[in-house]
């Protein structure tokens, strides 16, 4: 059962353009939700999160985007750059006894083209 | 990955032998996750830490181990690797749940022949 959902397994984008990247879940009880890259041969690193009580989180060249009635969630980058080229997943958490334990999507991999 | 370091970074074992992952932190964090990442499945937690010799199991725990005896070591223990065990597996780190991102190490290539 698969509660988070990446279903775009790649993306190829104009350098310069807008990348967005979605994401799908679930399970009602997720508060917290989070994106994180990764290139190959390293570990995830983390890009940026959002509260369930927000619905537009900013940092630099990236917004995450989250509709809770459509338990939808959206990364945008702006502008995209090859440097931004890598494997993208998103992940979240919920409170009680499952917090700070993260459920990630299968993730999609980002290919942005000078 | 500063302050976080997995050893091996590569191992190659057999069927029905056992093998240890070692996570080793330097940054004093309370929680230390183990999570395995496999095609089609994203990265699933396999256990996790909340304390020295306080831990509990993820979603992927049959047939995995672990121990914390201190706060900068987090082992996982594939107590008879099996086929479906292959995977890279990857430690996490954070001292504040929820607070913002995980740190993870640069992860172990396991390949069980």
């Amino acid at each position: 059962d698969q509660q988070v959902k990446q279903n775009s397994p790649s993306l190829s984008v104009q350098e310069g353009r807008i990348s967005i990247l979605n994401c799908d879940y679930t399970n009602s009880m997720f508060d917290y939700f989070l994106w994180y890259k990764k290139y190959p041969a390293e570990g995830p690193t983390f890009l940026i999160s959002i509260s369930s009580i927000k619905d537009k989180n900013e940092d630099g060249r990236f917004t995450v985007f989250l509709n809770k009635s459509a338990k939808h969630l959206s990364l945008h980058i702006v502008p995209s750059q090859p440097g931004d080229s890598a494997v993208y997943f998103c992940a979240a958490s919920a409170g009680g006894t499952s917090y700070g334990k993260l459920t990630f999507g299968q993730g999609t991999i980002l290919t942005v083209h000078p | 990955d500063a302050g976080i370091t997995q050893s091996p970074r590569h191992k190659v074992t057999e069927t029905g032998t056992p093998v240890t992952l070692r996570c080793h932190q330097t940054e004093n964090h309370r929680y230390m996750y183990w999570y395995r990442q496999d095609p089609g499945h994203g990265l699933r937690l396999i256990h996790y830490s909340y304390g020295v010799k306080d831990t509990d199991k993820g979603e992927v725990s049959d047939g995995y181990s672990v121990s914390r005896s201190k706060t900068e070591d987090f082992l996982l223990t594939l107590e008879s690797a099996t086929s479906s065990q292959t995977s890279v597996y990857f430690c996490a780190i954070t001292e504040r749940q929820g607070a913002g991102g995980y740190t993870f190490g640069s992860g172990t290539r396991l390949t069980v022949v």
